[in-house]
């Protein structure tokens, strides 16, 4: 059971360059999310899915898209890097639902570095 | 949407001694409070967590409790140890969606 893995750990990428985090768990959580965490500014919501088919923006969504065809895989795409990108970015996943709420359990995260 | 804000930003107490973290939050029909504890470089991993049904809750040296009237929760440390340096975030929700706060640094004085 490897919880939920993230690749790459580190990228370096240039100002308009896109690529995408990937993001895999293997508990069969239907709830994922994706967050950043930036210097004194906690784990910020970018995206997060309730399911399969289903995804919603979060709190800072702007130059990131997301999808999810099955339960197990949520990528994150940056479409054109800029340099206030530059973060840490987290996937979790947990088992909550709309009206139940439980553990939610972090991948190794990436830090991305645009120049 | 729902707000967290979390007090002190930097914590530094003596080896031994009680440390005490504390959160605001606005959405009175959040209920559902966990904690975070990230080590350097690492993930977030929950320690502790705490419904609104309940007020108090602990697990071994480590306790929250919540005021829903006042809309404040708190983490409490006793008996600190040189690995309980971290940072320590606190979190709110109703349902599938956490708002963090900002983060505690707290840095255990040998």
């Amino acid at each position: 059971n490897a919880g939920v893995t993230q690749t790459p750990k580190f990228q370096v990428l240039k100002t308009g360059q896109s690529m995408t985090l990937q993001c895999a768990q293997d508990m069969n959580h239907e709830y994922m999310s994706w967050y950043r965490q930036d210097p004194g500014m906690g784990l910020r919501l970018i995206h997060y899915s309730v399911g399969a088919g289903i995804t919603d923006q979060g709190e800072v969504p702007n130059g990131y898209n997301v999808s999810r065809s099955t339960t197990e895989d949520f990528p994150l795409r940056l479409l054109s890097a800029a340099p206030s990108q530059t973060s840490v970015y987290f996937c979790a996943s947990s088992s909550s639902t709309e009206g139940s709420s439980y553990e939610q359990y972090f991948g190794p995260g990436t830090r991305l570095t645009v120049t | 949407g729902e707000n967290v804000e979390q007090h002190p930003s930097t914590l530094s107490v003596q080896e031994g001694d009680s440390a005490v973290i504390k959160c605001t939050y606005s959405d009175s029909a959040s209920n559902y409070f966990p904690w975070y504890k990230q080590e350097l470089g690492k993930r977030p991993q929950l320690i502790i967590d705490i419904r609104s049904n309940v007020g108090e809750k602990k697990d071994q040296r480590i306790a929250v409790t919540l005021n829903k009237t006042a809309k404040h929760f708190s983490l409490h440390i006793t008996e600190t140890q040189p690995e309980d340096s971290a940072v320590y975030f606190c979190a709110a929700s109703w349902g599938d969606k956490l708002t963090f706060g900002t983060g505690t640094r707290l840095t255990i004085i040998p």
